[in-house]
C-alpha cells in the first residue's frame, strides 16, 4: 500500500514564524501535491511538483513556497505565518500523468496537518 | 478557469434511504475520480471513470460518467452510518494536477 506521511498532525505557531511542513511518500511517485482544506472551500491546490527540484504554482501559492530535493520528500514552507494560514494542510502523491487513461492518476493523501497560527 | 461543482453541499438522510451527489465540470474531462473523506480523516480514492457513459458499481455505490464527459454522479443505495463523510469528485486539469469538486457532506441518521 502507498503510504504518505506528514511530519505533524497538529501544529501551533505564532504570527511571523517560519513554518516547515514535511511530507514523505514511499511509493516512488513522480508527482506530489500540497493542498489546504477549509470549511466550505473544499481542497485548494497550493503547489505541486512533478519531479525533483521541479515545482508549479497551484491556485493559491501566495505566502507559500515549496522544496523538493529528493523524490520522496516534498516540503511546504510558510515564510512568515499569518493567521489566515490557519488551516488543514494535506499532502498527496500520484504515480503518473493526469492524461493517462489507463490509471496511475489517483492521488494518495497523507493524514493532514492541522496548523493554527496565533 | 476550469471549475468542478458539486451539489448538494450537504445531505442528511435516514439510514436506509438512498443518496445521490452530482458533479459538473465547466470543461470536458478525460476522466473523473471520486474520493471519500471520513470525518477527521483524509480523502481516499474510490474509483476512476474514463469512458463516456461509463457506469461502475462498488457494492451499494454506483458511479456514472456522463455521455458528454462533463458530469458525473455517485449514488448510494440504502445508506448506512458507515457512509458518513464528504464525497469529492475530481477531474484532471491540463497538467498533472486534479481539480477537486466542492464536495458533498453526507450525514446518516440511525
Amino acid at each position: 500500500d502507498v503510504k504518505v506521511t506528514q511530519s505533524s498532525r497538529y501544529l501551533v505557531k505564532r504570527t511571523g514564524e517560519k513554518v516547515f511542513l514535511e511530507c514523505v511518500q514511499d511509493m516512488d511517485h513522480e508527482n506530489m501535491f500540497w493542498y489546504r482544506q477549509d470549511p466550505g472551500l473544499g481542497l485548494r491546490l497550493i503547489y505541486f511538483s512533478y519531479d525533483v527540484k521541479m515545482k508549479e504554482k497551484g491556485d493559491i501559492p501566495e505566502g507559500y513556497s515549496v522544496s523538493r530535493e529528493k523524490k520522496e520528500r516534498f516540503s511546504l514552507i510558510l515564510e512568515s505565518a499569518s493567521t489566515n494560514q490557519t488551516s488543514m494542510y494535506l499532502c498527496a502523491s500520484s504515480l503518473g500523468t493526469a492524461l493517462l487513461l489507463a490509471g496511475g492518476l489517483e492521488q494518495y493523501f497523507g493524514p493532514g496537518t492541522r496548523l493554527t497560527v496565533t | 478557469g476550469q471549475q468542478v461543482m458539486q451539489i448538494p453541499q450537504y445531505q442528511h438522510v435516514q439510514e436506509g434511504e438512498d443518496f445521490t451527489t452530482y458533479c459538473n465540470s465547466s470543461t470536458t474531462l478525460s476522466n473523473i475520480q471520486w474520493y471519500k473523506q471520513r470525518p477527521g480523516g483524509h480523502p481516499v480514492f474510490l474509483i476512476q471513470l474514463v469512458k463516456s457513459g461509463e457506469v461502475k458499481k462498488q457494492k451499494r455505490l454506483t458511479f456514472q460518467f456522463g455521455e458528454a464527459k462533463k458530469n458525473s454522479s455517485l449514488h448510494i443505495t440504502a445508506t448506512q452510518t458507515t457512509d458518513v463523510g464528504t464525497y469529492f469528485c475530481a477531474g484532471p486539469a491540463n497538467t498533472d494536477k486534479l481539480i477537486f469538486g466542492t464536495g458533498t457532506r453526507l450525514q446518516v441518521f440511525p
